[in-house]
């Protein structure tokens, strides 16, 4: 499988709880994008790395939340202190950023439940 | 201010209609992108189409059409002879590409549930 893959797919915690995602990209893809989605709502930016810069965050990342990319390869979403608010479904994408290249392609999402 | 706005929440309709969903976007940017995805129920997006805004011609695929129209600033999605597969929640996307490093601005989504 070429595409791009999540773990876990599913995480249960308990608030207060520190928990870390895992995002591969595409391979030969070198932007890598993080997103947010509840129930009933599109996803929501937060956060992306060109190879392994963070080059934006946005506002929805609160200091709990912490990205890395450390290679330019794969890339780890952190959240400390896990609050209730923060269950939803946590997107990765990647895209190659060229002419006509640029087009985001989804993992599978890894869903977070905060009790 | 939402960027994109997908008006449709659900819509039902039986198998083998014709069923167009709404986008409409928001930008001041000359150059941008606009998406259409698809999310099953096992919550994978999968990636449908993606028109540049300097392209207006409409694209037929099978059964899937888009219609890109700048003056009402709407790219909006048709299936053709609608099939209980086509069941899922899609989403339309904007990106703005010279701005914020192609970050996508999704709607809300439309929920399509297709009727045997």
């Amino acid at each position: 499988d070429t595409g791009v893959s999540q773990d876990p797919r599913h995480k249960i915690t308990k608030r207060g709880q520190n928990v870390t995602f895992r995002c591969d990209p595409i391979s030969e893809h070198n932007r890598l994008y993080w997103y947010r989605q509840t129930l009933g709502q599109g996803p929501e930016f937060l956060t992306y790395f060109q190879n392994e810069a963070q080059l934006e965050k946005s506002r929805l990342l609160s200091d709990r939340f912490s990205a890395e990319r450390p290679k330019g390869s794969f890339s780890t979403l952190e959240i400390q202190r896990t609050e209730q608010g923060d269950s939803a479904m946590y997107l990765c994408a990647s895209s190659l950023v060229g002419v006509n290249t640029d087009t985001q392609y989804f993992g599978p999402g890894t869903r977070l439940t905060v009790l | 201010a939402q960027k994109v706005t997908q008006a449709q929440t659900e819509i039902s309709v039986v198998e083998k209609e014709d069923v167009t969903l709404d986008c409409v976007y928001e930008t001041r940017d000359t150059t941008y992108y606009l998406f259409w995805y698809k999310q099953p129920p096992s919550g994978e997006l999968v990636f449908l189409i993606r028109r540049n805004s300097f392209d207006e011609q409409n694209e037929i695929s099978g059964r899937y059409s888009w219609n890109f129209q700048k003056s009402t600033s709407s790219f909006n999605f048709t299936i053709t002879a609608s099939q209980v597969v086509d069941s899922a929640v899609y989403f339309c996307a904007l990106s703005e590409a010279f701005r914020t490093g192609n970050q996508f601005y999704f709607g809300t989504g439309t929920s399509l549930t297709v009727i045997p």
